[in-house]
Formats: C-alpha cells, sequence, structure tokens
C-alpha cells in the first residue's frame, strides 16, 4: 500500500468548474507539498503546509493533520491548469534522518475550454 | 524559474552504457536530493546530500549508481552499465530550509 494516495488518479473537467484533488497518509507527517507537474517533467511546488489553509490566487490548500488528509482546490479552473498535481510528505523516517520526500502517484487534470 | 538547473535535460543511450547526470542547486541551498520517476508514477527518493556529504541511500540505488557531491554545490549522479529498466526522468531538488524543496526540470533517460 502506498503511504500517499490521491484521488482522483484522473479528472476531465469543464473551464470554469470548481476542482478538488485530495491526498490522504499513513502516519504522521512534519509538512505536505502540492506539487504541478507539466508535460516535459518540470515540477514547481505550489504550496507547503503543516497546518490549516493556503491560498495563492485560485488556488487553494487545506490540511487535517488529525485525520492526515489534505486537499487542493482550484477555482473557475481553466485549461492552462492542466496538468499533473502531485501530494507530497516529510515521513517519519527511512532511517538515518534524511528528509526525503515521498509522492503519491499524482492526479492527471484534463479541463477542457 | 525555480533556480535549480539539471543537464542534460534528454539523454538516450545504449544498454551497458554509462551515463552522467548533473545537477546545479539554487546557491547556498546545503541540501540537494536526486528522485527517480518512471511514467505513470510520482517521484521516488534516491538519495539525500547535505552538503558534501552523503546522509541516506534508498534500496533504490543499486550498486550501479552513484552520486557526488564533491564541493557542496552541484552534484553528479552516475549509472554504469545502464538496463532499460533505468529509463526514467531524474530529478533534483534543493533546499535550504525546513522541509521546503525546489525542483530542477529534470533529465529525462531513455535506455535502448
Amino acid at each position: 500500500k502506498n503511504e500517499v494516495e490521491q484521488s482522483p488518479q484522473n479528472l476531465t473537467a469543464q473551464e470554469g468548474e470548481f476542482i478538488t484533488i485530495n491526498c490522504s497518509y499513513s502516519v504522521g507527517i512534519s509538512a505536505l507539498h502540492w506539487l504541478q507537474q507539466h508535460p516535459g517533467g518540470g515540477i514547481v511546488s505550489l504550496f507547503m503546509l503543516s497546518s490549516g489553509k493556503k491560498k495563492h490566487g485560485r488556488l487553494i490548500a487545506t490540511i487535517n493533520i488529525q485525520e492526515k488528509h489534505s486537499s487542493l482546490h482550484i477555482t473557475a479552473s481553466h485549461p492552462r491548469d492542466s496538468a499533473v498535481y502531485i501530494c507530497a510528505v516529510y515521513l517519519p523516517q527511512r532511517g538515518g534522518g534524511a528528509d526525503g520526500l515521498t509522492f503519491g502517484k499524482g492526479t492527471h487534470l484534463i479541463i477542457q475550454p | 524559474d525555480t533556480g535549480v538547473s539539471q543537464d542534460p535535460r534528454h539523454k538516450i543511450t545504449k544498454r551497458g552504457q554509462n551515463v552522467t547526470f548533473r545537477c546545479d542547486p539554487i546557491s547556498e541551498h546545503n541540501r540537494l536530493y536526486w528522485y527517480r520517476q518512471t511514467l505513470g508514477q510520482g517521484p521516488e527518493f534516491l538519495t539525500y546530500f547535505q552538503n558534501e556529504a552523503q546522509l541516506e541511500k534508498s534500496r533504490l540505488l543499486s550498486d550501479r549508481f552513484s552520486a557526488e557531491r564533491p564541493k557542496g554545490s552541484f552534484s553528479t549522479l552516475e549509472i554504469q552499465r545502464t538496463e532499460q529498466g533505468d529509463s526514467a526522468m531524474y530529478l533534483c531538488a534543493s533546499s535550504g530550509g525546513i522541509n521546503e524543496q525546489f525542483f530542477g526540470p529534470g533529465t529525462r533517460l531513455t535506455v535502448l
């Protein structure tokens, strides 16, 4: 079982729709990232959060530490939002004290005009 | 532009050949990470440096893989005797603070 689960895996929506992508993780974490990856591979960090809610433009990220769950919302979605959205967390140890991220498999979002 | 650069962006090689990738982190970032991403999957942690010290290596990093960061600035990832299963996107990220990471554009490796 993957330690970080995302849903849905694929999402196609019409321009203007409100989008929600969910992320659940199995153990306590220190922080969670939402990342965006466009075709071609480059990853951009959208949010890093450890509690509560953050907003940037049309993007909103929330996290519930007790429920081990985070959501990424996109309001007034646009075709340029089409990308893979990845949830990543810092999990307690793989051993040795490193803090590399553990990633979900990503949600492939397509916004149609 | 995140400031992390990787070279080359694409590499096609034949099975059995050695390849080396380079990552230049954001200057003064003391932490550097390597990840691997196969098609349709999220990235997976490979290894991590704090300054020049390699502090952790994933079990994914077989003995054909070696990473260095000799002066605590740029890093190289070498794969010896490449196999088709090594085909993936190799991502580098750097960090200057707790929990944040800035990603490079990745190097896409294709092993024929």
